[in-house]
């Protein structure tokens, strides 16, 4: 079966610092990734997204980068973190198949001070 | 670009009581999602429909696909306190090349008082 791992579960991170979360997914090949954040109480913002290895869609131009190393790795990076960076970041996967579920890891909570 | 606009943002509703949060879309849909996202924890996924007009259930949970592929709506029935997070709908724009690129709506965030 499938299954999708995130990294750090929580972090605590000074404004301007350096950010790398990262995702795993096993179980499946060359699946479609994605990292969204979501702000507290509120909706899904799509960040990027992959179709393989070292292609990435960017959805909102910010102070965030994504990468993809390997066919099921998944990194989030920043140089600089901002306050407005804080959140819960999630990763997700799905099938190479156009419109099928997304399967989302645990998030990360992203805290900026 | 395409947006999907859920509501209510928000609903209070006491235990027993129904609950309908509805989704529309500014373009024709591929197919739409549902999620679920209980506090504190990720999105999980309920459903998809894909044929105009579709409805499926799930125990107290009813799931409609309008006929014209743009609207849908969730219904709980007789809500209980394992109902309470928040309900996403999601969808995928017909004859795009997205890539499973899901368009997700805000979000309604159910609670549910005892």
């Amino acid at each position: 079966s499938q299954t999708i791992h995130q990294w750090p579960a929580t972090l605590v991170q000074p404004v301007g610092s350096p950010l790398s979360l990262e995702c795993t997914v096993e179980g499946t090949s060359n699946p479609n990734l994605y990292w969204y954040r979501q702000a507290a109480g509120r909706g899904l913002q799509l960040l990027f997204y992959s179709v393989g290895i070292g292609q990435i869609s960017s959805e909102v131009p910010q102070n965030l980068s994504a990468s993809r190393p390997q066919d099921r790795q998944f990194i989030l990076s920043s140089k600089k973190l901002l306050l407005s960076d804080s959140g819960f970041y999630l990763c997700a996967w799905s099938t190479g198949t156009s419109g099928d579920t997304q399967y989302f890891g645990p998030g990360t909570r992203l805290t900026v001070l | 670009g395409q947006q999907v606009m859920q509501i209510p943002q928000y609903q209070h509703v006491q235990e027993g009581e129904d609950f309908t949060t509805y989704c529309n879309s500014s373009t024709t849909l591929s197919n739409i999602q549902w999620y679920k996202q209980r506090p504190g924890g990720h999105p999980v996924f309920l459903i998809q429909l894909v044929k105009s007009g579709e409805v499926k259930k799930q125990k107290r949970l009813t799931f409609q696909f309008g006929e014209a592929k743009k609207n849908s709506s969730l219904h709980i029935t007789a809500t209980q306190t394992t109902d309470v997070g928040t309900y996403f709908c999601a969808g995928l724009e017909a004859g795009g090349t997205s890539y499973g690129k899901l368009t997700f709506g805000q979000g309604t965030i159910l609670t549910v008082h005892p």
